[in-house]
């Protein structure tokens, strides 16, 4: 089982350019994140889509944007990187529960450094 | 706004010892708690769920408890091992969006 897919692992850009982190999921789950880890942090969460076709803002929203493709596919958008946007990317997914019963799934990071 | 504390920051214990780590959260309208393992370098795997409306969840030497009045977890864990060295995060989820502590740096001495 795949579960959570991101790529790339690792990218280092320079200052002002644009890039796009990718996420996939085989687990036809509904909710799907992306989120930040500085070193010595704990992940801070940049956006979220409940469900296709619908995207919020989480806590660091600023100088990124996401789409979310289709149910599987949730996109991370760098139009114009900067150096505090170096960390690692995480996304995640979860099944729908009203019952809070479903915990969220890990894919491995993305590793950018921005120079 | 939630806000997520895990205390101590750090920890190191001898071998064989029963440890606890606390997660403390600002705001009680949880859907649950979810504590994670991290290791240098890797990502996040799931150790134990805890719904808001239970107490607490097991796992094997894990024991993951639940305060949602007080607005606090703890994970014990029993008879530690060497492979137990790692950071532990803990995530509050509610109304479809997570807040994380900044974790617990675990070392587990020989």
């Amino acid at each position: 089982n795949a579960g959570v897919t991101q790529t790339p692992k690792f990218q280092v850009l320079k200052t002002g350019q644009s890039m796009t982190l990718q996420c996939a999921q085989d687990m036809n789950h509904n909710s799907m994140y992306w989120y930040r880890q500085d070193p010595g942090m704990g992940l801070r969460l940049i956006y979220y889509s409940a469900s296709e076709g619908t995207t919020d803002k989480g806590e660091v929203p600023n100088g990124y944007n996401v789409s979310r493709l289709n149910k599987r596919e949730f996109s991370l958008r760098l139009e114009s990187a900067a150096p505090s946007q170096t960390s690692v990317y995480f996304c995640a997914s979860r099944a729908p529960s009203g019952t809070g019963n479903q915990p969220q799934h890990f894919g491995d990071g993305t590793r950018l450094s921005i120079l | 706004k939630q806000e997520v504390t895990q205390i101590p920051a750090a920890l190191s214990v001898p071998e064989g010892e029963n440890l606890v780590l606390n997660c403390s959260f600002t705001d009680s309208a949880i859907y649950n708690l979810q504590w994670f393992r991290q290791d240098p370098g890797k990502g996040l795997t799931s150790l134990l769920l805890i719904q808001s409306s239970q107490r607490e969840q097991t796992s094997g030497r894990l024991n993951a408890s639940l305060d949602k009045s007080s607005g606090r977890s703890t994970l014990y864990i029993a008879a530690s091992q060497p492979g137990d060295s790692a950071t532990y995060l803990c995530a509050v989820l509610e109304a479809g969006k997570s807040t994380f502590g900044d974790g617990t740096t675990l070392t587990v001495k020989p």
